[in-house]
């Protein structure tokens, strides 16, 4: 069975905070993939990032990284110097080889106050 | 960009009502998903197609169908409407694989009463 845990149900920050969201993921594969998702109050959820079971590299986008770690089975999320428009739910995700479906986490609701 | 549009954005329907969601893609995708999403619960699969007139079960599909005759097209009904159906229902499509990301509607709030 897959799962995945984010354990921060919500988080609060002033404008310029760095804050880092937990991902842990469970899964016999091994070959999957990683995914985070960002839903900003309009509803819609946006594609963020895809990490494969093989690349452990971490990943920065402007201020946006990612901290991939087999040994933790950690998919970890963090923001730099936050600004109130990263304000959104933030949901992680795993695909595995065998299986069509992604299963996702409960999700992290990111507030980022002025 | 893809774009995965959903009928309504609010519903509201009364219970015994059926119920029809639907989704259009237009890039082509041959997989799609149905999911619900209720608090503390993340997103929870209720049916995917990974083609045409093809379906599978997802994690809660009681109390639902789906339906894709065309490649663009996937519709969710609810046969006949619970309150324990109200929830934001979301579409997305994805192009094929599990290597693909999933693109995502903007979501359809149901209400039944």
């Amino acid at each position: 069975a897959q799962k995945v845990t984010q354990a921060q149900t919500e988080i609060s920050v002033v404008e310029k905070e760095d804050v880092t969201l937990d991902c842990v993921y469970e899964t016999r594969d091994t070959t999957y993939y990683l995914f985070w998702y960002k839903q900003p109050p309009s509803g819609e959820l946006v594609f963020l990032i895809r990490r494969n079971s093989f690349d452990e590299q971490n990943e920065i986008s402007g201020r946006y990284s990612w901290n991939f770690q087999k040994s933790t089975s950690s998919f970890n999320f963090t923001i730099t110097a936050s600004q109130v428009v990263d304000s959104a739910v933030y949901f992680c995700a795993l695909s595995e080889s065998n299986n069509n479906d992604m299963r996702f986490g409960a999700g992290t609701r990111l507030t980022v106050k002025p | 960009d893809v774009k995965v549009t959903q009928s309504s954005r609010y519903l509201v329907k009364r219970t015994g009502e059926k119920v029809f969601l639907e989704c259009v893609q237009d890039m082509d995708h041959e997989n799609m998903f149905w999911y619900r999403q209720d608090p503390g619960l993340g997103l929870r699969l209720i049916y995917f197609s990974y083609d045409v007139k093809m379906k599978e079960k997802g994690d809660i599909p009681e109390g639902y169908s789906v339906s894709r005759e065309k490649k663009e097209r996937f519709s969710l009904i609810l046969e006949s409407a619970s309150t324990n159906q109200t929830s934001m229902y979301l579409c997305a499509s994805r192009l094929g694989g599990l290597t693909y990301e999933q693109y995502f509607g903007p979501g359809t709030r149901l209400t039944v009463t």
